[in-house]
């Protein structure tokens, strides 16, 4: 069975560009969760979607946003991009997002902005 | 405000060299602690999930357990394999998303 694919694995934007990191979920798995990641802050959540529908979020700026598509793979977007937006970008999907489900991670898109 | 804190932030051992990671919480209304471990350059890979004071968990030479106020990650005899960062997370309380800690680096020598 495969696992959650993120794509693409490196990116290196420009301050005020926007960029767009895409997820596909674990084939079944219908709930998909965005994490920041930074060496001071740790895992920091942004979103969850579930059947297409946001269904919890995360302190970040409206500049994060994110969508799931009917087969529940997930884009997320980041406009205006800032220096501080430089991160790993980590997906993460499970069958139905409750709390007792394990989460299962993809390898992260690394996202540079200079 | 619920957290968590993991300490220590680092922590290198000598092969067969046993210790234990902690996780501290505060919240009210735990629905589960969950223990991660990362590798470089991967996403976090699912441990143990525990759920009640008392309750213990164990996979080869890991073994998690769980109190009111802390959770453990006691690693028995350690192997180099076992280098990674250690995270754990807890969904409880007001908050409906999986709150994490900051992880502890482990580095295991031969």
């Amino acid at each position: 069975k495969a696992g959650v694919t993120q794509t693409p694995r490196y990116l290196i934007k420009t301050r005020g560009q926007q960029v767009t990191l895409s997820c596909s979920p674990i084939s079944g798995h219908r709930s998909v969760s965005w994490y920041q990641q930074t060496p001071g802050q740790g895992l920091q959540f942004l979103f969850e979607y579930f059947s297409e529908t946001q269904r919890n979020k995360g302190n970040f700026p409206g500049r994060f946003s994110g969508r799931q598509f009917s087969n529940s793979r997930s884009e997320m977007n980041v406009s205006t991009l800032e220096l501080g937006d430089s991160a790993l970008y980590l997906c993460a999907s499970s069958l139905a997002g409750r709390d007792n489900e394990k989460l299962f991670f993809g390898s992260g898109t690394q996202l540079s902005v200079l | 405000e619920d957290q968590v804190t993991q300490s220590p932030e680092a922590l290198r051992l000598q092969e067969g060299e046993s210790s234990s990671l902690n996780c501290s919480y505060t919240v009210s209304g735990l629905r589960g602690l969950f223990w991660y471990r990362q590798d470089p350059g991967k996403g976090p890979e699912f441990l143990f999930t525990l759920y009640s004071a008392g309750e213990e968990k164990e996979k080869e030479r890991l073994k998690a357990t769980l109190t009111k106020k802390e959770s453990f990650l006691h690693i028995t005899a350690p192997k180099p394999e076992d280098s990674a960062t250690y995270l754990c997370a807890f969904y409880g309380g007001a908050t409906n998303k999986l709150i994490f800690g900051t992880g502890t680096l482990l580095a295991v020598q031969p």
